[in-house]
Protein backbone atom coordinates (compact mmCIF):
# COMPACT_ATOMS: atom_id res chain seq x y z
CA UNK A 1 0.00 0.00 0.00
CA UNK A 2 0.85 3.78 -0.54
CA UNK A 3 1.97 5.72 2.50
CA UNK A 4 0.41 8.82 3.29
CA UNK A 5 2.64 10.86 6.14
CA UNK A 6 0.86 14.07 7.29
CA UNK A 7 3.33 16.40 8.98
CA UNK A 8 2.48 18.17 11.52
CA UNK A 9 0.30 16.19 13.62
CA UNK A 10 -1.22 19.05 15.17
CA UNK A 11 -0.71 22.96 15.04
CA UNK A 12 -1.54 25.68 17.12
CA UNK A 13 -2.55 28.33 15.41
CA UNK A 14 -4.81 32.21 15.40
CA UNK A 15 -6.89 33.31 13.67
CA UNK A 16 -5.60 35.14 10.31
CA UNK A 17 -2.70 33.07 10.52
CA UNK A 18 -1.39 31.17 7.64
CA UNK A 19 -1.53 27.75 7.46
CA UNK A 20 0.06 25.03 5.67
CA UNK A 21 -0.27 21.35 6.03
CA UNK A 22 2.13 18.49 4.43
CA UNK A 23 1.63 15.47 2.80
CA UNK A 24 4.14 12.91 1.72
CA UNK A 25 3.47 9.59 -1.16
CA UNK A 26 5.80 7.10 -0.31
CA UNK A 27 6.01 6.55 -4.28
CA UNK A 28 4.83 8.58 -6.96
CA UNK A 29 0.82 9.30 -6.83
CA UNK A 30 1.26 11.96 -9.60
CA UNK A 31 -1.77 14.44 -9.03
CA UNK A 32 -3.96 11.88 -7.32
CA UNK A 33 -4.64 13.57 -3.85
CA UNK A 34 -7.11 14.57 -2.11
CA UNK A 35 -7.59 16.40 0.95
CA UNK A 36 -10.58 17.13 3.28
CA UNK A 37 -11.47 18.72 6.66
CA UNK A 38 -13.20 16.63 9.31
CA UNK A 39 -14.81 18.90 11.90
CA UNK A 40 -15.34 17.03 15.72
CA UNK A 41 -18.70 14.68 15.09
CA UNK A 42 -19.50 15.59 11.91
CA UNK A 43 -18.10 13.43 8.12
CA UNK A 44 -15.15 14.09 6.21
CA UNK A 45 -16.22 17.09 4.02
CA UNK A 46 -13.73 17.35 0.48
CA UNK A 47 -11.67 20.59 -0.14
CA UNK A 48 -9.36 19.53 -2.88
CA UNK A 49 -8.91 16.93 -5.62
CA UNK A 50 -6.26 16.40 -7.54
CA UNK A 51 -3.89 18.27 -5.63
CA UNK A 52 -4.55 21.57 -6.36
CA UNK A 53 -8.85 21.62 -7.45
CA UNK A 54 -11.02 23.81 -5.40
CA UNK A 55 -14.10 22.44 -4.87
CA UNK A 56 -17.36 23.97 -5.37
CA UNK A 57 -18.39 26.22 -2.19
CA UNK A 58 -14.76 25.48 -0.22
CA UNK A 59 -13.48 29.12 0.31
CA UNK A 60 -10.95 30.35 -1.96
CA UNK A 61 -8.75 30.75 1.13
CA UNK A 62 -7.69 27.28 1.15
CA UNK A 63 -5.62 25.50 -1.77
CA UNK A 64 -3.38 22.92 -3.12
CA UNK A 65 -0.18 22.64 -4.19
CA UNK A 66 2.45 19.75 -5.41
CA UNK A 67 6.13 19.26 -5.68
CA UNK A 68 7.26 15.46 -6.40
CA UNK A 69 5.41 13.28 -3.95
CA UNK A 70 5.31 16.37 -1.80
CA UNK A 71 2.02 17.83 -1.50
CA UNK A 72 0.83 21.12 1.00
CA UNK A 73 -2.52 22.60 1.99
CA UNK A 74 -2.58 25.80 2.95
CA UNK A 75 -5.09 28.12 4.48
CA UNK A 76 -3.98 31.34 3.63
CA UNK A 77 -6.05 33.05 6.69
CA UNK A 78 -7.43 30.89 8.99
CA UNK A 79 -10.83 31.35 10.29
CA UNK A 80 -12.29 30.66 12.88
CA UNK A 81 -14.32 27.36 11.08
CA UNK A 82 -11.34 26.16 10.27
CA UNK A 83 -10.27 24.60 13.36
CA UNK A 84 -10.68 21.28 12.52
CA UNK A 85 -8.55 17.89 11.57
CA UNK A 86 -7.44 17.29 8.03
CA UNK A 87 -6.86 14.24 5.98
CA UNK A 88 -4.83 13.70 2.85
CA UNK A 89 -5.95 10.74 0.60
CA UNK A 90 -4.21 9.14 -2.34
CA UNK A 91 -6.29 8.05 -5.30
CA UNK A 92 -3.49 6.48 -8.01
CA UNK A 93 -3.70 2.91 -7.13
CA UNK A 94 -6.15 0.88 -4.71
CA UNK A 95 -6.31 0.66 -2.10
CA UNK A 96 -7.20 4.30 -1.24
CA UNK A 97 -5.01 5.70 1.48
CA UNK A 98 -5.45 8.47 3.75
CA UNK A 99 -2.76 10.43 6.05
CA UNK A 100 -3.09 10.25 9.64
CA UNK A 101 -4.54 13.57 10.40
CA UNK A 102 -3.65 17.14 11.14
CA UNK A 103 -5.41 18.82 13.52
CA UNK A 104 -5.54 22.82 13.68
CA UNK A 105 -6.35 23.96 17.28
CA UNK A 106 -6.24 27.52 18.77
CA UNK B 1 -31.92 16.88 -0.60
CA UNK B 2 -28.66 14.86 -1.78
CA UNK B 3 -27.55 13.06 1.37
CA UNK B 4 -26.86 9.85 2.56
CA UNK B 5 -27.08 7.97 5.79
CA UNK B 6 -26.21 5.05 7.32
CA UNK B 7 -27.27 2.81 9.63
CA UNK B 8 -27.47 -0.40 11.55
CA UNK B 9 -26.77 -2.09 14.99
CA UNK B 10 -24.18 -0.22 17.33
CA UNK B 11 -23.03 -2.68 19.07
CA UNK B 12 -22.05 -6.69 17.83
CA UNK B 13 -20.44 -9.43 19.66
CA UNK B 14 -17.00 -10.89 18.68
CA UNK B 15 -17.10 -13.80 16.13
CA UNK B 16 -20.36 -12.45 14.78
CA UNK B 17 -21.33 -10.33 11.50
CA UNK B 18 -21.66 -6.68 11.09
CA UNK B 19 -23.94 -5.46 9.30
CA UNK B 20 -25.21 -2.12 8.07
CA UNK B 21 -26.67 0.38 5.29
CA UNK B 22 -26.24 3.12 3.81
CA UNK B 23 -29.34 5.01 1.96
CA UNK B 24 -28.80 7.51 -0.59
CA UNK B 25 -31.39 9.96 -1.08
CA UNK B 26 -31.59 13.26 -3.98
CA UNK B 27 -29.52 10.99 -6.24
CA UNK B 28 -29.53 7.42 -7.84
CA UNK B 29 -27.37 4.36 -6.91
CA UNK B 30 -27.60 3.45 -10.78
CA UNK B 31 -25.24 6.78 -11.38
CA UNK B 32 -22.38 4.69 -13.05
CA UNK B 33 -20.39 7.45 -12.75
CA UNK B 34 -19.82 6.58 -9.27
CA UNK B 35 -18.62 3.87 -6.94
CA UNK B 36 -20.19 3.34 -3.27
CA UNK B 37 -17.76 2.69 -0.61
CA UNK B 38 -17.26 1.87 2.76
CA UNK B 39 -15.14 3.82 5.23
CA UNK B 40 -14.07 3.59 8.68
CA UNK B 41 -12.32 5.07 11.95
CA UNK B 42 -11.18 3.25 14.82
CA UNK B 43 -11.39 5.73 17.95
CA UNK B 44 -8.82 8.03 18.08
CA UNK B 45 -7.40 6.78 14.83
CA UNK B 46 -7.36 7.56 10.82
CA UNK B 47 -9.18 6.89 7.92
CA UNK B 48 -9.49 3.70 6.57
CA UNK B 49 -10.72 2.56 2.85
CA UNK B 50 -13.22 -0.80 3.61
CA UNK B 51 -14.14 -1.38 0.26
CA UNK B 52 -16.31 0.06 -2.89
CA UNK B 53 -19.00 -1.20 -5.37
CA UNK B 54 -20.26 0.00 -8.33
CA UNK B 55 -23.95 0.05 -9.13
CA UNK B 56 -23.02 -3.05 -11.72
CA UNK B 57 -22.19 -5.15 -9.38
CA UNK B 58 -18.27 -4.54 -9.66
CA UNK B 59 -16.52 -4.74 -6.12
CA UNK B 60 -12.92 -3.90 -4.92
CA UNK B 61 -11.91 -4.76 -1.08
CA UNK B 62 -9.54 -3.66 1.44
CA UNK B 63 -6.88 -6.89 1.34
CA UNK B 64 -6.37 -5.88 5.18
CA UNK B 65 -9.21 -7.20 5.70
CA UNK B 66 -8.35 -10.84 4.79
CA UNK B 67 -11.90 -11.59 2.49
CA UNK B 68 -14.30 -10.62 5.49
CA UNK B 69 -15.68 -7.83 3.59
CA UNK B 70 -18.85 -7.89 1.05
CA UNK B 71 -20.67 -4.72 -0.22
CA UNK B 72 -24.09 -5.11 -2.06
CA UNK B 73 -25.71 -2.65 -4.21
CA UNK B 74 -29.66 -2.54 -4.31
CA UNK B 75 -30.66 -0.23 -7.26
CA UNK B 76 -34.11 -1.15 -6.23
CA UNK B 77 -33.99 0.35 -2.51
CA UNK B 78 -31.14 2.97 -3.82
CA UNK B 79 -29.09 1.91 -1.02
CA UNK B 80 -25.79 -0.43 -0.08
CA UNK B 81 -24.48 -2.67 2.66
CA UNK B 82 -21.54 -3.76 4.35
CA UNK B 83 -21.07 -7.18 5.78
CA UNK B 84 -17.89 -7.73 7.74
CA UNK B 85 -17.77 -11.31 9.06
CA UNK B 86 -15.71 -12.77 12.01
CA UNK B 87 -15.21 -9.35 13.72
CA UNK B 88 -12.99 -8.39 16.40
CA UNK B 89 -12.68 -5.20 18.83
CA UNK B 90 -10.24 -3.89 16.44
CA UNK B 91 -13.35 -3.85 14.09
CA UNK B 92 -15.43 -1.12 16.39
CA UNK B 93 -14.52 1.77 14.52
CA UNK B 94 -17.13 5.11 13.28
CA UNK B 95 -17.90 3.32 9.41
CA UNK B 96 -18.98 5.85 6.93
CA UNK B 97 -20.76 5.28 3.81
CA UNK B 98 -19.40 7.30 0.61
CA UNK B 99 -19.55 8.03 -2.76
CA UNK B 100 -16.80 7.82 -4.87
CA UNK B 101 -16.22 9.40 -8.55
CA UNK B 102 -14.71 7.06 -11.36
CA UNK B 103 -13.07 9.01 -12.69
CA UNK B 104 -10.55 12.30 -12.93
CA UNK B 105 -9.30 13.03 -9.40
CA UNK B 106 -11.29 9.40 -8.03
CA UNK B 107 -12.53 11.07 -4.41
CA UNK B 108 -15.31 10.82 -2.31
CA UNK B 109 -17.72 13.46 -2.75
CA UNK B 110 -20.17 12.86 -0.91
CA UNK B 111 -20.13 11.18 2.44
CA UNK B 112 -22.54 10.35 5.43
CA UNK B 113 -22.68 11.26 9.18
CA UNK B 114 -21.18 8.16 10.11
CA UNK B 115 -22.19 5.31 12.56
CA UNK B 116 -20.31 3.82 15.57
CA UNK B 117 -20.17 0.01 16.07
CA UNK B 118 -18.51 -1.57 19.36
CA UNK B 119 -17.68 -5.01 18.92
CA UNK B 120 -17.82 -6.16 22.63
CA UNK B 121 -19.55 -9.13 24.21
Amino acid sequence: DIQMTQSPPSLSASVGDRVTITCRASQTITRYLNWYQQKPGDAPKLLISGATSLESGVPSRFSGSRSGTDFNLTISSLQPDDFATYYCQQSFISPPTFGGGTKVET
Amino acid sequence: QLQMQESGPGLVKPSETLSLNCRLSGASIRDGTYYWAWIRQAPGKGLKWVGSASSSGNTYYNPSLNGRVTISVDTNKNDFSLSLTAVTAADTAVYYCARRYKFENRHFDLWGRGTLVTVSS
